[in-house]
């Protein structure tokens, strides 16, 4: 079974740029969720989807960040303008069960 | 306060040592999950357990329901096993549905 996919891996900014990242989440999984992590903190809750429908993003800064996920598959997360303190690791993890989550890659944001 | 709290932060170890790392959580869960983060990397779920204990190769967990408190053990530490462990934990919160919270991670490095 092919796992969640991220891309891209690595992405270099400057500040006031826009960025996005893209995850593929594992064929079937229902629930998405994006996580930002920050060196040496655990991943921040950013935003969940169940099919294409938002379930929380509370947490999530609306006057930057942006996340859609259309027809409840693939999902996209964009950030603009970007700021020096957006640098992180952005992961994707999907879920079809209560209680699991399953972890992509990650995709590492140096903001310049 | 997090809801999860893990020691210790940082750890190194000679090949061939015993590791613990423990986590502790202040919320009700219905599971609690091993992470493990590889520099650079995404993250892998070693375990997920919600009683007693689990055993897969070298890596052990267990967790205490009543005091709220778990353990991950590495037996005979290899330099591989170098990475970053988080502890999270799950739970439903009824608007939402499923909630994971994250320890901030153990950072472990075996030294040959």
């Amino acid at each position: 079974e092919a796992g969640v996919a991220q891309s891209p891996r690595y992405k270099i900014i400057e500040k006031r740029q826009s960025v996005a990242f893209w995850c593929n989440p594992i064929s079937g999984h229902a629930t998405l969720y994006w996580y930002q992590q920050i060196l040496g903190q655990g991943p921040k809750l950013l935003i969940q989807f169940q099919n294409n429908g938002v379930v929380d993003d509370s947490q999530l800064p609306k006057d930057r960040f942006s996340a859609e996920r259309l027809k409840g598959v693939d999902s996209t997360l964009k950030i603009q303008p970007a700021k020096l303190e957006d640098s992180a690791v952005y992961l994707c993890a999907s879920s079809s069960e209560p209680y699991e989550q399953y972890f992509g890659p990650g995709t590492r944001l140096t903001v310049t | 306060k997090n809801e999860v709290e893990q020691s210790p932060q940082n750890l190194t170890a000679q090949e061939g040592e015993f590791i613990t790392i423990n986590c502790s959580y202040s919320v009700g869960i219905s599971a609690l999950h091993w992470l493990q983060q590889h520099p650079g990397g995404g993250i892998v779920s070693l375990f997920m357990l919600s009683s007693g204990k689990k055993k897969h190769g070298r890596l052990i967990a267990t967790i205490n329901i009543q005091e709220k408190h778990s353990s991950l053990h590495i037996t005979a530490s290899h330099p591989r096993d170098s990475a970053v462990y988080i502890c999270a934990v799950s739970g439903f919160v009824s608007n939402t549905g499923n909630q994971f919270y994250f320890g901030t991670g153990t950072s472990l490095t075996v030294i040959p």
